[in-house]
């Protein structure tokens, strides 16, 4: 079974602070996903990757296969972007395995 | 395009009872994965359909079962309701093995 940690858990910045959020996972894996939850539990899908790097908007994700370690960066942070941070990974089994969870990270920034 | 869908929003049982949850998967989506996110927790993996079939399970009991419709639409169901069935289920679409959108999720109290 997959063990997804993540790092830190809480992180709080002030407005404009460049963000990031690591991720580490113990088996090899066929995709990862950066999840957004907001208060009351709706959860967004950021990024799907399975190598290298994906940008949109100001968030950039990165995944290195070979150490099993991904990143999310946030770039120019806004208080709207105060949510709970989900690294999610698929088994080598694709995603008939299901997305197992870390436990998040939860941003809060500041104005 | 609505998006995944689910009913009811919040829902209160007693223990022993059983409960229905229901998912609409977003148009053009064939798979279905159900989610239980417990609080403060990451969410964990529950089980996955596609082509009305029960294509993985996690580990949970079989107090927890499903069902997929012709139309894509699922259902999760609990028997036996327990204290620690308290949760937020989260119902997630893809086409096939692509990225899963989630689904607001339903908040299931157990008393």
């Amino acid at each position: 079974k997959n063990e997804v940690e993540q790092s830190p858990q809480n992180l709080t910045a002030q407005e404009g602070e460049f963000i990031t959020i690591n991720c580490s996972y113990s088996v090899g894996i066929s995709a990862l996903h950066w999840l957004q939850q907001h208060p009351g539990g709706g959860i967004v899908s950021l990024f799907m990757l399975s190598s290298g790097k994906k940008k949109h908007g100001r968030l950039i994700a990165t995944i290195n296969i070979q150490e099993k370690h991904s990143s999310l960066h946030i770039t120019a942070s806004h208080p709207r972007d105060s949510a709970v941070y989900i690294c999610a990974v698929w088994g080598s089994g694709g995603g008939a395995d299901g997305l197992t969870f870390g436990k998040g990270t939860h941003l809060i920034i500041q104005p | 395009d609505a998006g995944v869908t689910q009913s009811p929003t919040h829902l209160i049982k007693t223990r022993g009872q059983q409960v229905t949850l229901r998912c609409s998967p977003k148009s053009g989506h064939d798979t279905v994965s159900w989610y239980q996110q417990a609080l403060g927790q990451g969410p964990q993996f529950i089980f996955q359909y596609y082509e009305e079939e029960e294509r993985q399970r996690g580990n949970f009991p079989d107090r927890f079962s499903g069902h997929q419709f012709p139309n894509y639409s699922s259902e999760l169901n609990v028997n036996a309701l327990l204290l620690g069935d308290s949760a937020l289920y989260l119902c997630a679409s893809s086409w096939q093995d692509n990225e899963q959108f989630f689904g607001p999720g339903t908040r299931l109290t157990v008393l």
